[in-house]
């Protein structure tokens, strides 16, 4: 298994610009999280999908995020237009049905300029 | 959410045993408890998670209080690998069980 795959793994933008981070979860798994870490914020849950619904978005910054999670297989974080402030490592994760680990892609380095 | 306390640091010598602490007294009965580990430059892995009893697997060992209001994991013998930021993170039955991660500790290993 090849894993939680973000893309891109690094993205250099203008500020004001639209944003697209994308994440495919393992397979069959049926719970999927976006995380932000800063340093001064540290790892930040954004929203947490459960079988493709979002359950929980209260850690959405603000309206300028969204995410979606059209299947089982794809998700996307849209950031528009996005701040210098937006600057991270987001993180996607997934997880099986049953209670155990999330599995955490390697993340994307978003820097806005 | 149930809060957590650790230590924002800690150092150990390369070789020897790690025990790294973690208060959550506001967790319930049916919250499991995980650990979680980020290396430099890398997102999070899972390292253990329990219960009520204590748990080992070929990372490490897992001991919960009786009253479940605190947990240790233990590295048995601490390399220059486990040199990361240690997350203890309760999965809330309440929350969902969404992962929130706190500070965490970081740990330094000295060869």
């Amino acid at each position: 298994d090849a894993g939680v795959i973000q893309s891109p793994r690094h993205e250099v933008t203008e500020m004001g610009q639209e944003v697209t981070l994308r994440c495919k979860p393992i397979s069959g798994h049926n719970s999927l999280f976006w995380y932000r870490q800063t340093m001064m914020r540290g790892l930040e849950l954004l929203i947490y999908f459960n079988n493709n619904v979002p359950i929980d978005d209260s850690g959405m910054p603000e309206d300028r995020f969204s995410a979606k999670m059209p299947n089982a297989s794809f998700s996307t974080l849209k950031i528009q237009p996005s701040e210098p402030r937006d600057s991270a490592v987001y993180f996607c994760a997934s997880r099986g049905q049953s209670i155990t680990e999330a599995f955490f892609g390697q993340g994307t380095r978003l820097t806005v300029v | 959410d149930a809060k957590t306390t650790q230590p924002n640091s800690m150092e150990s010598n390369e070789e020897e045993p790690v025990h790294l602490p973690c208060n959550h007294s506001t967790i319930s009965g049916t919250d499991y408890i995980h650990w979680y580990r980020q290396l430099p430059s890398q997102g999070p892995e899972y390292v253990i998670h329990g219960l009520t009893s204590n748990v080992n697997n070929r990372m490490a060992s897992l001991a919960i209080a009786e009253d479940r209001k605190s947990s240790t994991l233990i590295l048995h013998r601490a390399t220059l690998r486990d040199a990361a930021v240690y997350y203890c993170i309760p999965l809330l039955n309440t929350g969902g069980f969404k992962t929130i991660f706190g500070a965490g500790t970081r740990l330094f290993v000295k060869a």
